[in-house]
């Protein structure tokens, strides 16, 4: 059974351009979180989709946007990116018989210079 | 403004003995609390979670309590192991563990000592 996957693994971007990070959720899950972890930080919630709807929104810029697709996975954009963005984006998924906990995938590491 | 610290950044415990690391929480809304572990270029992987009508959970070696007076938790890993040394994040929810946003602690690092 396939845990949480993202893509890509690493990615480097500059300041001002977009940047699209996909995440398939695990196996029997319909709710996907965004979380967007700075070095030497713990993870800091962006925001959580389920039915295809944000349910949820942590303290985050409108320049962070996101998507679910009818397949449960997951899409987060950023826009116009700041050299504060690099940080590790992580995606994580619950539901099922696992409503109370939310596995964690590798995340995607982005730089941005 | 943080609402869910874990007051030490690293702790060094010997092979085969306790480790007991800590969490403190300001928001009386949390009713749910998970703990996770992760290494290097990995995400954190799952360890366990106590819900706020216990005050203790336990899972093999891993045990939480919850003290709610004090609103504070702590994992006890017993004995503890090489493959422990990790960081720790305790995370919080005000609405179980899944369908709301976790509010995470910076973590502790973990070191096992031979």
């Amino acid at each position: 059974d396939a845990g949480v996957t993202q893509s890509p693994t690493h990615l480097i971007k500059t300041r001002g351009q977009q940047v699209t990070l996909r995440c398939s959720p695990k196996s029997g899950h319909d709710t996907v979180s965004w979380y967007q972890q700075a070095l030497g930080q713990g993870p800091q919630f962006i925001f959580q989709y389920y039915e295809e709807e944000e349910r949820q929104r942590g303290n985050f810029p409108d320049r962070f946007s996101g998507h679910q697709f009818p397949n449960y996975s997951s899409e987060l954009n950023v826009n116009a990116l700041l050299l504060g963005d690099s940080a590790l984006y992580l995606c994580a998924s619950s539901g099922g018989t696992s409503y109370d906990t939310q596995y964690f995938g590798p995340g995607t590491r982005l730089t941005v210079l | 403004d943080q609402q869910v610290k874990q007051n030490s950044p690293s702790l060094s415990v010997q092979e085969g003995r306790i480790s007991i690391l800590n969490c403190d929480y300001t928001n009386s809304m949390f009713d749910y609390f998970l703990w996770y572990k992760k290494y290097p270029a990995e995400g954190p992987t799952f360890l366990i979670s106590i819900s706020s009508i216990k005050d203790k959970n336990e899972d093999g070696r891993f045990t939480v309590f919850l003290n709610k007076s004090a609103k504070h938790l702590s994992l006890h890993i017993v004995p503890s192991q090489p493959g422990d040394s990790a960081v720790y994040f305790c995370a919080a929810s005000a609405n179980g563990g899944g369908a709301d946003g976790l509010t995470f602690g910076k973590g502790t690092h973990l070191i096992i000592q031979p």
